[in-house]
């Protein structure tokens, strides 16, 4: 059974603050991951995308894989009102033709 | 360059009343998915069409959608007999090919009354 799971959250944090967000997945065959940002009403807006264990790094936006514990996160450094949205995680499962999308974690950044 | 665009932006139709929404690739992409957001709820895969390979309609909820795209351009996704629970934002993506980042269109807000 393919599975993507983030927690729904809101997840609040104070202006400034570092954000982590979290999506753990089921395949550990699976290849390629992803970070999608969702402001409400608009369409998701790809942030991140990482292939190899590790860290990448891409202005405020931090994303780290960890196959092994099926494990992948998103770090947003100087968190700012306007990061106010929906996060959604996206995994390719080995074995599918398309991305599983996690269902999203609301993020709330307060000034 | 030019991202996914699609149309119309807003559709409202009549129970009963068959709809076709439009979906334009990135110019390149040989990959091309639709999914459906219901108000509130995460993303549902649909359908997926790579090059000129058989689509994966995996994910069509009913035998009311079908979905066409002539080798790597334009998609329709069709919707017969709507009902008020296919009310929903029909969301276009494509990508290089199924392993790179999919890039979405702005939706079709579909609202059946």
């Amino acid at each position: 059974q393919k599975e993507v799971e983030q927690n729904s959250g809101p997840l609040s944090v104070p202006e400034g603050a570092i954000a982590s967000l979290n999506c753990t997945y089921s395949d550990r065959g699976s290849q390629s991951f992803f970070w999608y940002r969702q402001y409400s009403g608009k369409s998701p807006e790809l942030i991140m995308s990482i292939y190899s264990n590790g860290d990448k790094e891409d202005g405020r936006f931090t994303a780290q894989l960890n196959k092994a514990s099926q494990y992948v996160s998103l770090l947003i450094r100087d968190s700012q009102p306007s990061d106010s949205a929906t996060y959604l995680c996206a995994v390719k499962l080995a074995g599918y033709s398309t991305l599983t999308f996690g269902k999203g974690t609301m993020l709330l950044v307060s000034p | 360059g030019a991202g996914v665009s699609q149309s119309p932006s807003n559709k409202v139709t009549e129970k009963g009343k068959d709809v076709e929404l439009r979906c334009d690739p990135i110019s390149g992409h040989t990959a091309l998915y639709w999914y459906r957001q219901r108000l509130g709820q995460g993303l549902e895969f649909l359908i997926y069409f790579q090059g000129n390979s058989a689509p994966d309609k995996s994910g069509l909820p009913s035998d009311r959608f079908s979905a066409e795209r002539t080798g790597e351009s334009v998609s329709t996704l069709t919707i017969q007999r709507t009902q008020q629970e296919d009310s929903a934002v029909y969301l276009c993506a494509s990508s290089q090919d199924q392993f790179y980042e999919q890039y979405f269109g702005p939706g079709t807000r579909l609202t059946v009354t």
